[in-house]
């Protein structure tokens, strides 16, 4: 079986930093995405990992555990406009190396 | 210019009426996925095509079919549409190399 999991949502404050953490049980393992959703808009790509380390990407930096099943999305110096839904989504191994996605964690910035 | 589109965008309909949802991508990717989005359950698959003649049902297939009329295009249909079919349905393609999915920006499907 697949099971994704994610905190359902958090609150931090603009300017601070926020870790926003994804557990991960896959049959195969190849590679965890991030995306960003804004309420009603399409998921926006934010960073890929497949080796175990972290990934910096200006003010998003994205970890990998792949022995502990675990990824994390850092967010820093926080802007209004980070409040959004982020994604976990697996990619699976086998011919099709499907993606599943977790149910998201809404994020909240206030000033 | 938008990369991945959908039409229509949002879309009110009864139920036992067919709805044909198009998607339309100018990436140059083989690879089209149809996924819906229901609050609390994430994106969940229902068809991908890896290309013109290759098309898969997802976890979710029952009450579906695709069409994928050209490399660029791929249509998601309703064939008898019912209330639990609301959700948001979104079209995505991806490049075979490296996987990553891009996003149409959405169709918002009301059965009533």
């Amino acid at each position: 079986g697949q099971n994704i999991d994610q905190p359902t949502e958090m609150t931090a404050t603009e300017g601070a930093i926020v870790q926003i953490n994804c557990t991960y049980q896959t049959s195969g393992f190849n590679g965890l995405f991030w995306y960003q959703q804004h309420a009603g808009e399409a998921p926006t790509f934010l960073s890929y990992n497949v080796l175990d380390g972290l990934e910096e990407k200006g003010r998003f930096s994205s970890f990998l555990s792949r022995s502990k099943g675990y990824s994390y999305l850092l967010l820093k110096e926080l802007q209004m406009k980070d409040s959004a839904s982020y994604l976990c989504a697996v990619k699976g191994a086998g011919g099709f190396q499907k993606l599943v996605f977790g149910t998201g964690t809404r994020l909240l910035v206030s000033p | 210019d938008a990369d991945v589109t959908q039409t229509p965008r949002n879309r009110i309909t009864k139920t036992g009426k067919r709805i044909m949802l198009e998607c339309s991508q100018t990436k140059g990717h083989d690879r089209m996925y149809w996924y819906r989005q229901d609050p609390g359950l994430g994106l969940r698959l229902i068809y991908y095509s890896f290309d013109v003649k290759d098309i898969n049902k997802g976890e979710i297939s029952d009450g579906y079919s695709v069409s994928r009329q050209a490399q660029a295009k791929f249509s998601l249909s309703l064939e008898s549409a019912i209330p639990n079919q609301t959700a948001l349905y979104f079209c995505a393609t991806s490049a075979t190399v490296t996987d990553t999915q891009y996003f149409g920006p959405g169709t918002r499907l009301t059965v009533l």
